[in-house]
């Protein structure tokens, strides 16, 4: 199984809504992360998680909240949100952080659009 | 910092011919990984080829290879015998070592092949 999954795939929410993005993988990777990805822009990083622990946090504002339950398990939390959010939300994992730990798997993403 | 760039926003190829896309670096490491990343209009950012920096052969995989010049920081990939499913954003990223998985991503490059 070499698979991310995010779910929703699609995700409409208004500004006073409260949403969650879900992420799963099962190949035990360590390392978990979540990009934003505006359209035919490349993707930005957002938050990086290591062993269940938030390693770096790209300044991104505190109505982003990301969570990381377990291992196979990333959560991102959203609160009044602003329409320049609207993107697509790719989460990501790789064997580890760092070293030689090759390449990150991504999910298909959420396309979410915040009126 | 590191910096990509990838300097053709899009290119043409007629089905079955071969073309490739540039991408250059900036970096003062010796040891780092390159990638190719592939991403069709169904969202999820595929990886195509990865290339470790401390390796002088060039990576290959089916119809795709790269030409990694180290000593001019670039990382091109050429496409041989293009299909209609090669359609897409490719994306060429750069991960250093020390900071770990980190990914560092070119604007792009739209691809269209044309039947």
């Amino acid at each position: 199984d070499t698979e991310v999954t995010q779910t929703p795939k699609h995700l409409v929410m208004g500004m006073t809504n409260k949403k969650s993005l879900k992420c799963e993988q099962h190949m035990g990777h360590r390392a978990m992360y979540w990009y934003k990805q505006k359209a035919k822009k490349p993707p930005e990083l957002m938050f990086v998680y290591s062993y269940e622990k938030l390693s770096i946090n790209e300044s991104v504002p505190s109505r982003f909240s990301p969570e990381c339950p377990n291992s196979s398990l990333l959560n991102l939390h959203l609160h009044a949100l602003q329409p320049e959010d609207s993107a697509l939300y790719l989460c990501a994992s790789s064997q580890a952080w760092s070293g030689r730990s090759a390449e990150a798997f991504f999910g298909q993403g959420t396309r979410l659009t915040v009126v | 910092a590191q910096t990509v760039t990838q300097s053709q926003p899009e290119m043409s190829v007629q089905e079955a011919e071969t073309v490739t896309l540039s991408c250059t670096y900036d970096t003062s490491e010796s040891d780092y990984y390159l990638f190719w990343y592939k991403q069709p209009p169904s969202r999820q950012m595929i990886l195509v080829i990865r290339q470790e920096a401390y390796k002088q052969q060039n990576a290959t995989e089916n119809r795709f290879s790269v030409n990694f010049q180290k000593a001019a920081k670039s990382f091109s990939l050429k496409i041989s015998d293009s299909q209609l499913g090669d359609a897409a954003m490719y994306f060429c990223a750069y991960r250093d070592m020390e900071y770990g998985n980190k990914l560092v991503f070119g604007a792009g490059t739209i691809l269209r092949v044309k039947s």
